[in-house]
């Protein structure tokens, strides 16, 4: 069965420095979407992604945070100067279409930020 | 903004027993779909079940089974007959007919042998 992938499945980076979060969407999908969960926390949404396009963006997705499809497989999280706020599990889902489709989830990559 | 409830954050079931997960929301929208997902300890969240706010029938899948009050902005899950792999968090969440998923805090279920 098709799943979604991401890499890697841990991170570790010290305050300042530039990560990129990858996720291997499932194929035939057409909408991507970035979530984050703080330890303890809610699951959050960050980004959604269409058509090579931000369709959607939370309050939390600010100019730190950007998204790209480089390669027509790949759907990529960067985070420009990370803060300590930003360690996370970031998963990664994807979707045929909007609405009621499930969104299929990644098994996350947890970000720890020293 | 949707704000999505879950009311308990921990429940426990003894193995072969029924137990009910609570979930509200709010919303000011009339089209809209719920869904229930499973995060076992892997941590890859899977689809449950999910409801389209438009049928009144509640959804049903094997074991699970929702109760939709829509009017009450309500929307709780029973699992039936619990087994051990049904252990894990479980997250209510609600989506528009947009993209965004907006979710609750989760229930840990614990299975009793």
């Amino acid at each position: 069965e098709p799943e979604v992938t991401q890499t890697p499945s841990h991170q570790v980076t010290q305050m300042g420095q530039e990560v990129i979060l990858r996720c291997v969407p499932i194929s035939n999908h057409l909408y991507f979407y970035w979530y984050r969960q703080i330890l303890g926390q809610k699951v959050e949404f960050l980004v959604s992604f269409y058509n090579n396009e931000i369709s959607e963006k939370s309050e939390i997705f600010d100019d730190q945070f950007s998204v790209e499809r480089p390669d027509g497989s790949n759907f990529t999280l960067k985070i420009r100067s990370t803060k300590l706020e930003d360690s996370a599990m970031y998963f990664c889902a994807s979707t045929k279409r909007q609405g009621g489709d499930e969104q299929f989830f990644g098994p996350g990559t947890r970000l720890t930020v020293l | 903004a949707q704000t999505v409830t879950q009311s308990q954050p921990e429940m426990s079931v003894q193995e072969a027993e029924t137990v009910t997960l609570s979930c509200t929301y709010d919303t000011s929208e009339s089209d809209y779909y719920l869904f229930w997902y499973k995060q076992p300890p892997s941590r890859q969240m899977i689809l449950v079940i999910r409801q389209e706010a438009y049928k009144q029938q509640n959804a049903t899948e094997n074991r699970f089974s929702v109760n939709f009050q829509k009017a009450a902005k309500s929307f709780s899950l029973k699992i039936s007959d619990s087994q051990l792999g049904d252990a894990a968090m479980y997250f209510c969440a609600y989506r528009n007919a947009g993209n965004m998923l907006t979710f609750g805090g989760g229930t840990r279920l614990m299975v009793k042998p």
